[in-house]
């Protein structure tokens, strides 16, 4: 069975810092990895995905996530937060090629960019 | 807009009631999810169709049924409701590229069990 851990429920920045929403899971098969944004009162939102291949992944929105084998972990960072980054941000496993194609989620960290 | 569309957005009922949700996943994808997301206990997977049929189960409780008709569209059913069962319930279809699936989720049905 898979597990995530999301080991921030909040983070406060200011507007123009840098930030790190950690994530780490354990499986014991080889796993998809996700992250999934949910602004206020709106549904979930695919931000960046790990499949295979690279292990840095890019959005469009400036996000970036590096698989970590080593350390089963998938951060989620941006270098610089924008007051419209406000959101919940969950990260989430599936196993790679598994009859189940079911997300696992983390409880969601709190991103809160402040002016 | 993620092409996933869920009905009603809100839903207020009393305890020991039953309610219907409802999703249509986009078009073209054969597969739906759903999950729930609760204070306490986060995003749960709850069972997911394909095609029809019933693919896999989750976390979900023998009082919630959930059915996909042929024209692919889901409707999940809660009965005997709980207070504990307050919540936001999200639907998801999916669409598989090579082996990868990548879900899309609806922008979910928020359900107040007073």
């Amino acid at each position: 069975a898979q597990s995530v851990t999301q080991l921030d429920s909040q983070v406060p920045v200011f507007e123009e810092a840098p930030v790190e929403l950690r994530c780490n899971y354990s499986s014991s098969v080889s796993v998809y990895l996700f992250w999934y944004v949910q602004y206020p009162n709106q549904g979930l939102q695919l931000l960046l995905k790990y499949l295979s291949g690279s292990t840095l992944v890019e959005s469009i929105n400036g996000f970036e996530a590096e698989f970590n084998k080593s350390q089963t972990s998938f951060h989620l960072r941006k270098p610089s937060v924008h007051i419209s980054d406000t959101a919940e941000y969950f990260c989430a496993v599936s196993d790679v090629g598994g009859s189940q194609g079911n997300l696992i989620f983390g409880k969601g960290t709190k991103l809160s960019v402040k002016p | 807009d993620s092409g996933v569309t869920q009905t009603p957005k809100h839903l207020i009922t009393a305890t020991g009631q039953r309610v219907t949700l409802r999703c249509s996943p986009r078009s073209g994808d054969l597969s739906v999810y759903w999950y729930q997301q609760s204070l306490d206990q986060g995003l749960q997977f709850l069972i997911q169709y394909y095609n029809g049929e019933e693919r896999a189960k989750g976390n979900i409780l023998e009082r919630f049924s959930a059915q996909q008709f042929p024209d692919l569209h889901s409707e999940l059913n809660l009965s005997s409701l709980e207070l504990g069962d307050s919540a936001l319930y999200f639907c998801a279809s999916s669409v598989t590229t090579g082996y990868v699936e990548t879900q899309y989720f609806g922008p979910g049905t928020r359900l107040l069990v007073l």
